[in-house]
């Protein structure tokens, strides 16, 4: 069936750090794909999306491209805050969501 | 304007026990999802209504695990006969109408701990 794998967390960073949580999916049809966050205390919230092959989400800093040929979905940030603290799940949807397990990242100011 | 959102945040029960869960969508919206968190995983789908109606329940674990939603708005999950295996994070979300790739925004989740 379809799954979705993300690298294990804790990430810790320094403020203004590059970051990358890699992810890849299996998927037997051509899902979208998703980055949800969870702040601690909050509920999940959509971060961004792509829908088709080479689409690029992107928000608030944070981008992914939709890459086919490697069947992945990393999430990308130029320079992370500390605000930027949480749990971020990779996610694909064919009929239903499928997340990954997630990954807590810790910026460090 | 309000999110989605569930009661109680926080359940403690014993083993055995019937337990009630939930979930308030945001007004209009027509699909409501229930997933279930376990600690350190991802959510896992549970059950899908669009309307009034279960569109797909294929994520139930077993037959202790029943959801409703009778008016087409507030959804309840029930679990009879609690396992200690239940504990986790009960988390709702809700869709607008439109297509079935709507976004879906979710509540804050309901805390389970059976002991």
């Amino acid at each position: 069936g379809d799954s979705v794998t993300q690298m294990e967390g804790p990430v810790t960073l320094s403020e203004e750090a590059f970051l990358t949580i890699n992810c890849t999916y299996t998927a037997t049809g051509y899902p979208s794909l998703f980055w949800y966050v969870q702040y601690p205390g909050e509920g999940l919230q959509l971060l961004l999306k792509a829908t088709k092959a080479d689409d690029k989400g992107s928000n608030k800093g944070f981008e992914a491209t939709y890459r086919k040929e490697t069947t992945s979905f990393h999430l990308e940030k130029g320079s992370v805050q500390v605000s930027d603290s949480a749990v971020y799940f990779c996610a694909l949807r064919d009929d239903k969501i499928i997340f990954g397990k997630g990954t807590r990242l810790h910026i460090l100011p | 304007g309000a999110g989605v959102s569930q009661t109680p945040s926080n359940k403690v029960t014993e083993k055995g026990k019937y337990v009630e869960l939930r979930c308030d969508p945001i007004s209009g919206h027509t699909a409501l999802y229930w997933y279930r968190q376990s600690l350190g995983q991802g959510p896992e789908f549970l059950i899908y209504f669009q309307g009034t109606g279960a569109a797909d329940d294929s994520g139930l674990p077993n037959d202790r695990f029943f959801a409703v939603r009778p008016e087409g708005s507030v959804s309840t999950l029930k679990i009879q006969r609690t396992e200690r295996g239940d504990s986790a994070v009960y988390l709702c979300a809700s869709s607008a109408p439109g297509t079935v790739y709507n976004e879906q925004f979710f509540g804050p989740g309901t805390r389970l701990t059976v002991l």
